[in-house]
C-alpha cells in the first residue's frame, strides 16, 4: 500500500450534476497530482498541486477544478458532469514539484460513472 | 505533441513463458521513464529508469533504457498467473512542472 487514500470508491451520477473526490497524500508528500483513466486507456494528467496552488493543468475543461489544504490533501471538482467523464479518477503523491523527477505513488482511485 | 506508445496492446500467454513489453516515447523535456503494474486500480511501481543501457532487475522483472533510441522494455520471465495485469509506461514530463504522459497500457493474461 502506498499511504494515499481516496475516497469514495464508486459513485454515479447523472449528466450535468457537480461531484467532489477527495485524496489524502501520504504522510510527508506536498504534491498531488489528479489523472483521468477512461476504459481501455492510459491515465491522463489533469492537474497538479503544490502547496495549495495549481502547479500544472492538462487539456482538462474549466469545469476541472481543484484545491489542496494546508494538511496536503486535495479536491477534485467537477462541474457540469458528462457521460465522457465517466472514468477512473486517480491521485498520486509525491515529495517534490518542478525540476525533480520523484516517483509519483497513487491511491486505489475513484470510478466514476456518469449516467 | 508529447506521446508514449505502447507495444503489444494485449497480450496472452502460458505460465513460465518469457514476455517483452515494449514503450517507446517523444517527449520533450524527458527527465525518467517509469514502469506500473495495474490489476485492480491503483497503479503499483515497478522501475524508474533515467540511465541508458542501465538494466533494473527485481525477482522475474527487469527492463532497460535506450535514450538514444527513445524505447524502453519490460522483461518477465517465468510468468505466472499473478502477473496478469496491465502495464504502463509512464515519462516524466518536466516543464516548469512535472507530469507522468503515460501509454495505454499493455494487457497481459497469463493462463495456467
Amino acid at each position: 500500500e502506498t499511504g494515499v487514500t481516496q475516497s469514495p470508491t464508486h459513485l454515479i451520477k447523472t449528466r450535468g450534476q457537480q461531484v467532489t473526490l477527495r485524496c489524502s497524500s501520504q504522510s510527508g508528500h506536498n504534491t498531488v497530482s489528479w489523472y483521468q483513466q477512461a476504459l481501455g486507456q492510459g491515465p491522463q494528467f489533469i492537474f497538479q498541486y503544490y502547496r495549495e496552488e495549481e502547479n500544472g493543468r492538462g487539456n482538462f475543461p474549466p469545469r476541472f477544478s481543484g484545491l489542496q489544504f494546508p494538511n496536503y490533501s486535495s479536491e477534485l471538482n467537477v462541474n457540469a458532469l458528462e457521460l465522457d467523464d465517466s472514468a477512473l479518477y486517480l491521485c498520486a503523491s509525491s515529495s517534490l514539484a518542478g525540476g525533480s523527477a520523484d516517483t509519483q505513488y497513487f491511491g486505489p482511485g475513484t470510478r466514476l460513472t456518469v449516467l | 505533441e508529447d506521446k508514449v506508445v505502447q507495444s503489444p496492446l494485449s497480450l496472452v500467454v502460458h505460465e513460465g513463458d518469457t514476455v517483452t513489453l515494449n514503450c517507446s516515447y517523444e517527449v520533450t523535456n524527458f527527465r525518467s521513464l517509469l514502469w506500473y503494474k495495474q490489476e485492480k486500480k491503483a497503479p503499483t511501481f515497478l522501475f524508474m529508469l533515467t540511465s541508458s543501457g542501465i538494466e533494473k532487475k527485481s525477482g522475474r522483472l527487469s527492463s532497460i533504457l535506450d535514450k538514444k533510441e527513445l524505447f524502453s522494455i519490460l522483461n518477465i520471465t517465468a510468468t505466472q498467473t499473478g502477473d496478469s495485469a496491465i502495464y504502463l509506461c509512464a515519462v516524466w514530463f518536466s516543464g516548469g512542472y512535472n507530469k507522468l504522459i503515460f501509454g495505454a497500457g499493455t494487457r497481459l493474461a497469463v493462463h495456467p
